[in-house]
């Protein structure tokens, strides 16, 4: 089966740490793209990327990093700079630009 | 800030009448995708109009796009209840060799029997 996948899909963190989400898609997917959702709220971009080894900051990329080393996987790393990183994380692929894009089921990140 | 703001917030409707939500968007545009997501799920794809388009129809779906507005709105006929969800729509820039793919606040729609 086809798809993109995010594990885990609860994630609970002590604060001061780093944690890292993944997000893996089997689709050969050029692009890929990260958003955080908060309770009520829009998708908010924190990188994106179009081919490995290069991406760009979205609008909230503060506190955030993420690596593009091969074309099936971009995981995101939530860090201890990230102010309030309790959210809603999505993660996205499409094939080409200009294209629709394919989530992930999400992953919720709770911070205790 | 978000690159689009939809209207109205929230929108609750009998089954069988048809919804209408509208996106304002702030920048200049590849395309426009309209997205549904069902309460704590990832969005699904609905709809795409390019920016040298001014409608499209897919199935209950009707999407407009006027880009001297920046503004687009999605209308669903004869809605019914299994199309309760939050609608977003998502504009796409292209940034050198990437896709920028920038989504609006949502639109909550209730539909009830």
């Amino acid at each position: 089966d086809g798809g993109i996948t995010q594990s885990p899909k609860y994630l609970f963190r002590k604060e001061g740490q780093n944690v890292t989400l993944s997000c893996e898609q089997n689709l050969n997917h050029d692009a890929m793209y990260w958003y955080r959702q908060d309770p009520g709220q829009g998708l908010r971009l924190i990188y994106y990327s179009q081919i490995v080894n290069d991406f760009q900051k979205g609008d909230i990329a503060e506190g955030y990093s993420v690596s593009r080393e091969k074309k099936e996987s971009f995981p995101l790393t939530v860090t201890s700079a990230q102010k309030n990183p309790t959210a809603f994380y999505l993660c996205a692929s499409s094939i080409y630009r200009n294209t629709e894009a394919f989530f992930g089921q999400g992953t919720r990140l709770t911070v205790v | 800030s978000q690159q689009g703001e939809e209207d109205p917030q929230a929108l609750s409707i009998q089954e069988g009448e048809n919804a209408t939500m509208n996106c304002s968007y702030k920048t200049s545009i590849n395309n426009l995708q309209w997205y549904r997501q069902n309460s704590g799920r990832g969005l699904v794809h609905l709809i795409l109009i390019r920016s040298n388009e001014r409608e499209k129809h897919s199935g209950r779906l009707r999407v407009t796009l006027d880009t001297s507005k920046k503004s687009s709105s999605l209308l669903i006929t004869a809605s019914r209840a299994a199309d309760t969800a939050s609608y977003f729509c998502a504009t796409v820039l292209n940034t050198g060799t990437a896709s920028k793919l920038t989504f609006g606040t949502g639109t909550r729609l209730q539909v009830t029997l």
